[in-house]
């Protein structure tokens, strides 16, 4: 089915240890983006990527690595797991021409204990 | 600076009651854009609805209607008739400068609970 997929849908690690959040989009979106959904705070934007082979910082990207080489993927990689990146990780894609709303995964929900 | 602000943390209403869920938002920008989305239970992140700041036009989709008022800053969202079903989070945003690729920024969120 065409959509945005993330995997896994729920991860449970250890502090210190690598995880990657994979997304995945079948609409050729240039636009994709990353945000954590965390209590209090709301949504807010890691990285995003304006097409392959470009990324950006957003407002809370410490700690986080991505890489997007296909337009249809874009994973997020938490380095060196810490107890304060325990969240609800949200993968979203734009197309672009005038398209503005945001269409989003179904989240991976992440422990870092 | 761009801020969007939902004062209201939590509603409880019952079935077939109207509600109207408050947004007001700060931005600088000439050219804006205001999204409502809805997150239920199920935790995914639907889009509701885009409005323009060049076009104030009320509009209503079924039981969903949303005020735009420029004057205010506001972007209410009412659900007439409310049902279980529209139990859920729901989210204001906006979209922000090209910076960061329009990211939006988002409310705090306002949790419906719509008992029967």
């Amino acid at each position: 089915d065409a959509g945005i997929t993330q995997s896994p849908r729920y991860k449970i690690t250890e502090t210190g240890r690598q995880v990657t959040l994979m997304c995945h989009q079948t609409w050729s979106h240039s636009y994709m983006f990353w945000y954590r959904q965390d209590l209090g705070h709301g949504l807010r934007l890691i990285y995003y990527s304006a097409a392959a082979d470009i990324t950006d910082k957003g407002e809370v990207p410490d700690g986080y690595v991505v890489s997007r080489s296909k337009t249809e993927n874009f994973p997020l990689t938490l380095e060196s797991a810490t107890r304060s990146q325990t969240s609800v990780y949200f993968c979203a894609s734009r197309g672009t021409g005038g398209v503005y709303e945001q269409y989003f995964g179904p989240g991976t929900r992440l422990t870092v204990t | 600076a761009q801020k969007v602000t939902q004062a209201q943390t939590e509603i409880s209403v019952v079935e077939k009651e109207d509600v109207t869920l408050d947004c007001v938002y700060e931005t600088r920008d000439t050219t804006y854009y205001l999204f409502w989305y809805k997150q239920p239970p199920s935790g995914e992140l639907v889009f509701l609805i885009r409005r323009n700041s060049f076009d104030e036009q009320n509009e209503i989709s079924g039981r969903y209607s949303w005020n735009f008022q420029k004057s205010t800053s506001s972007f209410n969202f009412t659900i007439t008739a409310s049902q279980v079903v529209d139990s859920a989070v729901y989210f204001c945003a906006l979209r922000g400068s090209y910076n960061q690729g329009g990211k939006l920024i988002f409310g705090q969120g306002t949790e419906l609970s719509v008992k029967p």
